[in-house]
């Protein structure tokens, strides 16, 4: 099993629809956070948690929303999906420390 | 956060060594510098990082320049595997990428 998992991997939604991306990851370290990536460009943070009580707005958090369910799950919302949300999302976990991220494969996301 | 600098593209044929340069002149104390690697279709994958003194690990070396305003990520042997986006990046209690530096290496 990977160590950061990310589902669904690919969705093509609906503009104004509301979808969730789901985050899970077994490295047992506190730290996650949510990033998309557009097409040619690098990645930007949408929002990061450091615990489970814990939740910060990243560079561009406006018209998204998360939740931390558990230390092992972070989840990214869409309230009202559309079509310049399209891109490609990542999530990732760190732990405390300088020490490196690990990353999932994304979900290409593509609204409508 | 601190910005740095890294030049769009660069080329390397394979097997020879590949030397990313990236300029962080406004680094703190407290920066880390990371490098990450991007192949295409995959999510960002850890390569290496240091705080002031070169670092090697089975991926990569890590020169730290004495004032710390500049480092270069070394791959020894370019393999065509090795093809992909560079990011350095100072992390301080998260990272925030920049553009990176594409590198195409040729057989």
């Amino acid at each position: 099993d990977a160590d950061v998992t990310q589902t669904p991997r690919n969705r093509i939604t609906k503009t104004g629809k509301r979808i969730m991306l789901e985050c899970s990851q077994t490295k047992g370290h506190d730290r996650m956070y949510w990033y998309r990536q557009d097409p040619g460009l690098g990645l930007r943070l949408i929002y990061y948690s450091f615990d489970v009580k814990d939740i910060n707005k990243g560079e561009i958090s406006d018209g998204y929303s998360v939740s931390r369910q558990a230390q092992a799950k972070f989840s990214l919302s869409l309230e009202s999906a559309i079509p310049n949300q399209t891109a490609l999302y990542f999530c990732a976990t760190s732990d405390f420390g300088p020490t490196g991220y690990t990353f999932g494969s994304g979900t290409r996301l593509t609204v409508v | 956060d601190a910005k740095t600098t890294q030049p769009n593209s660069m080329e390397s044929n394979e097997e020879e060594p590949v030397h990313l340069p990236c300029n962080h002149s406004t680094i703190s104390g407290t920066d880390y510098i990371h490098w990450y690697r991007q192949l295409p279709s995959q999510g960002p994958e850890y390569v290496i990082h240091g705080l002031t003194s070169n670092v090697n690990n089975r991926m990569a070396s890590l020169a730290i320049a004495e004032d710390r305003k500049s480092s270069t990520l070394i791959l020894h042997r370019a393999t065509l595997r090795d093809a992909a986006v560079y990011y350095c990046i100072l992390r301080t209690d998260k990272l925030i990428f920049g553009t990176g530096t594409r590198l195409q290496v040729f057989p």
